[in-house]
């Protein structure tokens, strides 16, 4: 079965700060999809970035970017210049073969100003 | 842009009570799913649907759950007899989802805040 593992329960950091947000996956599938999710307090799930497998260019959206390791099943997620409103709930989430979306525990990231 | 949709925002229930989730996936999506969150934990799969039928389910989601897209628009959660551990956020999520696995992104609406007193 597969699992997802994100190591920091909480992280806080200056505002304008770049800071990384660690997430491992276990698979014994090749082909599949790495996500991350951003819930701010509201409760939405909104979708930060996404990731195929199959790509070895990390994705990067904007201020967001992810470091894609798939060797060592890693896909962390680097946010630069960060703002008051990135303070949320960050999900990393995993999609394979049978469509569901497995997610991590979450790591709650404070940007302080 | 097209969003999920999903009422009411906060249900309250008594336990032992049935409940009815609602959602409007977003009109060209052919995918459905019911993700659940209890209060400080993470986003749970419950449910996937295609096609009219369910496609897979979790352990989670055993006799007390069903899931019906009645009209073609809606798509709705029903819990038959509500415990007090149903209590959490409920979201649902479309996706085109042409091709397992996809790279086409679950849409998830806001949820919906199910307590059961």
């Amino acid at each position: 079965a597969q699992t997802v593992t994100q190591s920091q329960p909480e992280m806080s950091v200056q505002e304008a700060e770049t800071v990384t947000l660690s997430c491992t996956y276990d698979t014994s599938e090749n082909n599949y999809y790495l996500f991350w999710y951003k819930q701010p307090p509201s409760r939405q799930m909104i979708l930060v970035i996404r990731q195929e497998a199959y790509k070895q260019q990390n994705a990067t959206e904007n201020r967001f970017s992810v470091n894609f390791q798939k060797a060592a099943k890693s896909f962390s997620l680097k946010i630069s210049d960060s703002q008051l409103g990135d303070t949320a709930m960050y999900f990393c989430a995993f999609r394979g073969g049978d469509d569901k979306i497995i997610f991590g525990k979450g790591t709650r990231l404070h940007i302080l100003p | 842009e097209p969003e999920v949709t999903q009422t009411p925002s906060h249900q309250v229930t008594q336990m032992g009570q049935e409940v009815i989730l609602r959602c409007v996936p977003i009109s060209n999506h052919l995918y459905f799913y019911w993700y659940r969150q209890i209060l400080g934990q993470k986003v749970e799969f419950l449910v996937s649907f295609y096609n009219n039928e369910i496609s897979e389910k979790s352990e989670i989601f055993d006799d007390q759950f069903s899931v019906e897209r009645p009209d073609g628009s809606n798509f709705t959660l029903k819990i038959r007899s509500t415990k007090l551990e149903d209590s959490a956020m409920y979201f649902c999520a479309s996706s085109e989802a042409l091709v397992l696995p996809s790279n086409q992104p679950q849409h998830f609406g806001d949820g919906t805040r199910l307590s059961i007193l």
